[in-house]
């Protein structure tokens, strides 16, 4: 069956640290892949997408991702997170052969301390 | 890429009776998609709702329950039928454009009493 793994529920970092949160997916081709943040009481915010080409792939608020097809990975990263990160982060992937609807991730909490 | 509007933003509503979500698209798109988002959890696709077919729903999700519309390209309804206060979440449409991608409504937040 087709899955998303956010490992993580709940990740703290310190103002200025470096972030990695991973996402997994079990798919059978290459699908697209999403990563999504939400503040609390607020909309869904597209960080960024990878549908093909370079497996690097920059977002918006200085997050990258790298998909990784041989571990089914799609991992953002940041090298300083600001407390303003703070947020739920849902990873999403979607497939032309699950009709396109985009399976979430359970999400990530992040946490910034001082 | 595609631009959402969705109505209402928020409600309260009495325990058995129903609500009726829409979603108005700035342009024509063939696949949009309904997603629940119960407190503190991720979003759970409701159902796929293609014009001109039926709407498709995921396990756990009955037509009785929850009656989608879509009567032409640029629009869709979702009601909440016989509601509890399970039902209190963020309803949310979406719709997918080949290279543009996924675009989010901004979300109906529903409140059961």
């Amino acid at each position: 069956a087709q899955s998303v793994t956010q490992p993580d529920i709940h990740i703290t970092v310190s103002e200025g640290a470096s972030l990695e949160l991973r996402c997994n997916y079990s798919y059978g081709a290459t699908p697209y892949l999403f990563w999504y943040v939400q503040s609390p009481g607020q909309g869904l915010q597209l960080l960024l997408k990878y549908f093909s080409g370079d497996t690097l792939v920059q977002g918006i608020k200085g997050f990258e991702a790298e998909f990784k097809r041989s571990q089914s990975s799609f991992n953002l990263r940041k090298p300083s997170v600001h407390w303003s990160d703070a947020a739920e982060y849902f990873c999403a992937v979607g497939a032309p052969n699950s009709g396109y609807a985009l399976n979430f991730g359970k999400g990530t909490s992040l946490l910034v301390t001082p | 890429s595609a631009v959402i509007s969705q109505k209402p933003s928020r409600d309260i509503c009495q325990r058995g009776t129903s609500l009726t979500i829409q979603c108005q698209v700035d342009s024509q798109v063939t696949m949009m998609f309904w997603y629940r988002q119960q407190p503190g959890q991720s979003l759970t696709l409701i159902a796929t709702a293609n014009q001109g077919s039926e709407a498709t729903y995921e396990s756990g999700f009955v037509i009785d329950k929850f009656p989608i519309s879509r009567p032409n390209l640029t629009f869709s309804t979702l009601t909440v039928s016989n509601m509890s206060p399970e039902d209190s979440s963020i309803y949310l449409c979406s719709v997918v454009q080949g290279g543009a991608g996924y675009t989010f409504g901004s979300g109906t937040r529903l409140t059961v009493v």
